[in-house]
């Protein structure tokens, strides 16, 4: 059973637009929620984090936003650019589980493509 | 600072062979991770090592795969014997503790095709 889901596997913006991937998870343990972004042929590079002490992080274009009581999250880009098409993947982690340091659980990544 | 390394970046080989990837953390990093990414299955967690001892290796897939972390710059995952189904994109991570929490850095991947 996935603990960590991303319904949408992909998403088609407009360049200057927002986009807004979204997150849900079913772990109530989960505390903290991070956003990978992925290109073709390379590792996912961390994005954005977030901790379940707040429910919004911003930087720069990108800002996370967390829902416990939904057990959601989502992740806006605004403006969206062509060179952020790439997959996205949430994940999240219970961040001492078990008395030692965590893993992430990842969802399957949702591909954004921005059009010029 | 150099990032998470991996080698091979790609590997093909024939069904019945042994793999092994490699995988030197960032310095300083106490925790390694071995995940393997397909199309059906998505970014899945094989095993993770907190200071050089196995935590939890319960994405193991099978006996077929076992992973080793000798010291703490290095890291070994063996498929023997490979199959065709072990086709995947296979990530190192490491990551240290943080204030701000658990962030997970990957390395480039390597990428498996066993036909």
């Amino acid at each position: 059973d996935q603990q960590v889901k991303q319904n949408s596997p992909s998403l088609s913006v407009q360049e200057g637009r927002i986009s807004i991937l979204n997150c849900d998870y079913t772990n109530s343990m989960f505390d903290y929620f991070l956003w990978y972004k992925k290109y073709p042929a390379e590792g996912p590079t961390f994005l954005i984090s977030i901790s379940s002490i707040k429910d919004k992080n911003e930087d720069g274009r990108f800002t996370v936003f967390l829902n416990k009581s939904a057990k959601h999250l989502s992740l806006h880009i605004v403006p969206s650019q062509p060179g952020d098409s790439a997959v996205y993947f949430c994940a999240a982690s219970a961040l001492w589980y078990g008395g030692s340091q965590g893993n992430l659980i990842f969802g399957k990544g949702t591909k954004l493509s921005v059009k010029p | 600072d150099a990032g998470v390394i991996q080698s091979p970046r790609h590997e093909v080989t024939e069904m019945g062979q042994e793999v092994t990837l490699r995988c030197k953390p960032i310095s300083g990093h106490n925790s390694l991770f071995w995940y393997r990414q397909t199309m059906m299955r998505g970014l899945e967690l094989l095993i993770y090592f907190n200071n050089n001892v196995p935590i939890d290796d319960s994405g193991m897939p099978e006996d077929r795969f076992s992973a080793k972390m000798p010291n703490a710059s290095f890291s070994t995952l063996k498929i023997q014997p490979s199959e065709p189904r072990d086709s995947a994109v296979y990530f190192c991570a490491s990551s240290r503790p943080d204030s701000s929490g658990n962030t997970i850095y990957f390395g480039e991947g390597s990428w498996l095709t066993v036909v």
